[in-house]
């Protein structure tokens, strides 16, 4: 089963609206960290926001924020006030506990493209 | 400023050729990840390396092979390409112990195999 679940393959929005990409995530772990990252078509991975489980606030960096509900397991990411340099694909990570030599270690959804018209 | 640098941006080999894919990084972090990424399949794990000569399989490391003799460096290792590792390949590094576990990825390398 998908640790990680990004239901859109594609998303369009008009410039200057807010768009929300949707995650949902599957852990038995307490202690669990969500990730979102965004590839412009240039291929660098950029990290946008991350949400502890135990933070109770919602993240907010500038115009993302993470939507974080918990007992729904679901981190969606709302992007306000979208740009055209916005277009690009968007994944969804979560790091579980520790793992070998006490690593994290990010599992990736399949991402969502996300395309803003003019 | 902080940087993962991978040593190709494009590879175009032939199959059963033996490719090296390195990644370099300058933030003095223990982990080191090989990610793989392919259209509609996201990026799936092959190999991360937690310390020097220390490796773990991910969820696809058959294929492939790893080594990591210095802290900085993390390579990538195809003995015998084929077709089916045609694929964008992505380096990342974190930093070791209980911090948030965020990813620092190079640029990636898209290798083709004919």
């Amino acid at each position: 089963a998908q640790k990680i679940t990004q239901t859109q393959p594609g998303m369009f929005v008009q410039e200057k609206e807010a768009v929300t990409l949707d995650c949902t995530y599957d852990t038995s772990d307490q202690s669990y960290g969500l990730f979102w990252y965004k590839q412009p078509s240039s291929g660098e991975m950029i990290f946008l926001i991350y949400q502890g489980s135990y933070d109770e606030q919602n993240a907010t960096e500038g115009r993302y924020s993470l939507n974080f509900q918990k007992a729904r397991k679901s981190a969606n990411l709302v992007i306000s006030a979208s740009q055209l340099g916005d277009s690009a694909m968007y994944f969804c990570a979560m790091r579980e506990g520790l793992g070998a030599g006490g690593s994290y270690i990010p599992t990736f959804g399949r991402g969502t493209s996300l395309i803003v018209h003019p | 400023d902080v940087k993962v640098t991978q040593s190709s941006r494009y590879l175009v080999k032939r199959t059963g050729e033996k490719v090296f894919l390195e990644c370099v990084q300058d933030m003095d972090h223990e982990n080191m990840f090989w990610y793989r990424q392919d259209p509609g399949l996201g990026l799936r794990l092959i190999y991360f390396s937690y310390d020097v000569k220390m490796k773990e399989k991910g969820d696809i490391p058959e294929g492939y092979s790893v080594s990591r003799e210095k802290k900085e460096r993390f390579s990538l290792i195809l003995e015998s390409a084929s077709t089916n590792q045609t694929s964008m390949y992505l380096c990342a590094s974190s930093e070791g112990g209980a911090n948030t576990g965020e990813l620092f990825f190079g640029e990636g390398s898209r290798l083709t195999v004919l």
